[in-house]
C-alpha cells in the first residue's frame, strides 16, 4: 500500500480564498483523522471519521473549516475563507479500528499551507 | 489546556550517549501512551507505545517508562544515533472511550556525530 496520500503537498493562497486539502487513507482503514500542526500548539486533532461518518469535530477551530468523507477512500478539509492564521501543516491520518491495538495511526506527509 | 505536555522544546545529545525525552500528562483517564517520530517534510510515524498496566516497554534501542503516580513518561534512546535526529511527539489516549489521540507539542532531538 502507498500509505496515506495527501494533496497538494504545498499550497500558497491569498487571504479570503477557498482552500481544499485532500486525503486518501490506507485501504481498509476505517478511521480517518485530520490534524493541524503549528509551532504554538503542536499537533491538534481537528476532526475524525469512523466509517465515513464524522464522530468528533470539536477541534475544528471555527465555521470556516469543514470536512467531508464522501466514501471510504477520500476525504477533504476545506477552509473558506482562509486567513493568515490558518497557515500551518495539515496532516491526514488513518487507522484500523479502535482499542489498544488500533491507536497506531498512519500519517500522510502533510500539506503545508501558507495564507498570505 | 494542554493535557499532554512536553516542556522541553529541544534536546542535543552526543552520538552514542543516552537520549531521554520527557512527557507529562494531566488526565488520569489516559491508559495508553505512544511516541511518534517525525522527520522534516514527512508525517509522524509510530515508534513505541505502552499500556498503563505496564511501567516499561522496550524495543531495541528504544525504551518507554511510565510512572502513573507522577503522570510522567519518558523515552530513552540508547545508544543515540545521528539518524535519530527528529521531532518526537508524545501522545495519549483513553482506550474504549474514543479514538482521539492527544499529542504534546513535540521535542526536537539533535544527535551530534
Amino acid at each position: 500500500d502507498a500509505g496515506v496520500i495527501q494533496s497538494p503537498r504545498h499550497e500558497v493562497t491569498e487571504m479570503g480564498q477557498e482552500v481544499t486539502l485532500r486525503c486518501k487513507p490506507i485501504s481498509g482503514h476505517d478511521y480517518l483523522f485530520w490534524y493541524r500542526q503549528t509551532m504554538m500548539r503542536g499537533l491538534e486533532l481537528l476532526i475524525y471519521f469512523n466509517n465515513n461518518v464524522p464522530i468528533d469535530d470539536s477541534g475544528m477551530p471555527e465555521d470556516r473549516f469543514s470536512a467531508k468523507m464522501p466514501n471510504a477512500s477520500f476525504s477533504t478539509l476545506k477552509i473558506q475563507p482562509s486567513e493568515p492564521r490558518d497557515s500551518a501543516v495539515y496532516f491526514c491520518a488513518s487507522s484500523l479500528g479502535a482499542g489498544a491495538s488500533g491507536e497506531t495511526q498512519y500519517f500522510g506527509p502533510g500539506t503545508r499551507l501558507l495564507v498570505l | 489546556d494542554q493535557q499532554v505536555k512536553q516542556n522541553s522544546p529541544s534536546l542535543s545529545v552526543q552520538e552514542g550517549r543516552i537520549s531521554i525525552l520527557n512527557c507529562d500528562y494531566t488526565n488520569s483517564m489516559f491508559d495508553y501512551f505512544l511516541w511518534y517520530k517525525k522527520y522534516p517534510a514527512e508525517g509522524p510515524t509510530f515508534l513505541i507505545s505502552i499500556s498503563s498496566i505496564k511501567d516499561k516497554n522496550e524495543d531495541g534501542r528504544f525504551t518507554v517508562f511510565l510512572n502513573k503516580s507522577a503522570k510522567h513518561l519518558s523515552l530513552h534512546i540508547v545508544p543515540s544515533q545521528p539518524g535519530d535526529s527528529a521531532v518526537y511527539f508524545c501522545a495519549a489516549i483513553i482506550t474504549g472511550a474514543n479514538s482521539k489521540l492527544t499529542f504534546g507539542k513535540g521535542i526536537t532531538l539533535s544527535v551530534r556525530p
